[in-house]
């Protein structure tokens, strides 16, 4: 296990509401990024945090967007939501630096009808 | 602008017999690579990483990886495959001109057969 914890795992939310995931970083990890990753397809960067900062972005609407806390545990929030909206997301901590690799978190299915 | 392909969406191996997942990548300046591994409903793995030094990189659950930086290809392989390592394997490099953000592959699915 990576230590790194999303919840919740599954969600099924309507078309046009707002949803709220969230991510516990791996001790001692100060940056956290945001994945989703439609069905057949590899992850795609939705934003990254560093030290409770915004320091990257993906080609994502700013109806995406998230926090990191102190403890720098995370949230992810999508408003107006849309069908294509539907993928697993996932929240990967790591340290900051090339060469660190980061750790996955299970990821939350989210299912919007 | 930074890229990763994975050519082969699925790779069939019988038990025993050894494997290579294939990766090219696209980069400017030095290229960070990794390796994760995906099992189903579940998250990303770390399997390995190539950073810089030697060319054949080992990771976890006896998988290695070759850098071939002429080839712009970082190969994963495994000797011995087991029916377990039937997952989805995904390359990575590390963007650092963009945040330091992971671009993956599409994935490859691994079957090995008993």
């Amino acid at each position: 296990e990576t230590g790194v914890t999303q919840s919740p795992t599954h969600l099924i939310k309507t078309r046009g509401q707002q949803v709220t995931l969230r991510c516990s970083s791996q001790s001692g990890h100060n940056t956290v990024s945001w994945y989703q990753q439609a069905l057949g397809q590899g992850p795609q960067f939705i934003f990254q945090y560093y030290r409770e900062e915004e320091n990257g972005r993906g080609n994502f609407p700013p109806r995406f967007s998230g926090l990191q806390f102190p403890n720098y545990s995370s949230e992810l929030n999508v408003n107006a939501l849309e069908l294509d909206d539907s993928a697993l997301y996932l929240c990967a901590s790591s340290l900051a630096g090339a060469a660190t690799e980061a750790f996955f978190g299970q990821g939350t299915r989210l299912t919007v009808v | 602008a930074q890229s990763v392909a994975q050519p082969e969406d699925q790779v069939n191996v019988a038990e025993g017999n050894p494997l290579t997942v294939k990766c090219t990548y696209s980069v400017s300046g030095n290229p960070y690579l990794f390796w994760y591994v995906q099992y189903p409903n579940r998250g990303l793995q770390f399997l390995l990483k190539y950073i810089t030094g030697d060319n054949l990189v080992k990771g976890s659950y006896g998988f290695e990886a070759e850098f071939n930086k002429s080839q712009t290809s970082f190969h994963l392989k495994k000797p011995s495959a087991l029916v377990s390592d039937s997952a989805l394997y995904f390359c990575a490099v590390r963007d650092m001109k963009d945040t330091g953000k992971l671009i993956f592959g599409q994935g490859t699915t691994l079957q090995v057969k008993p």
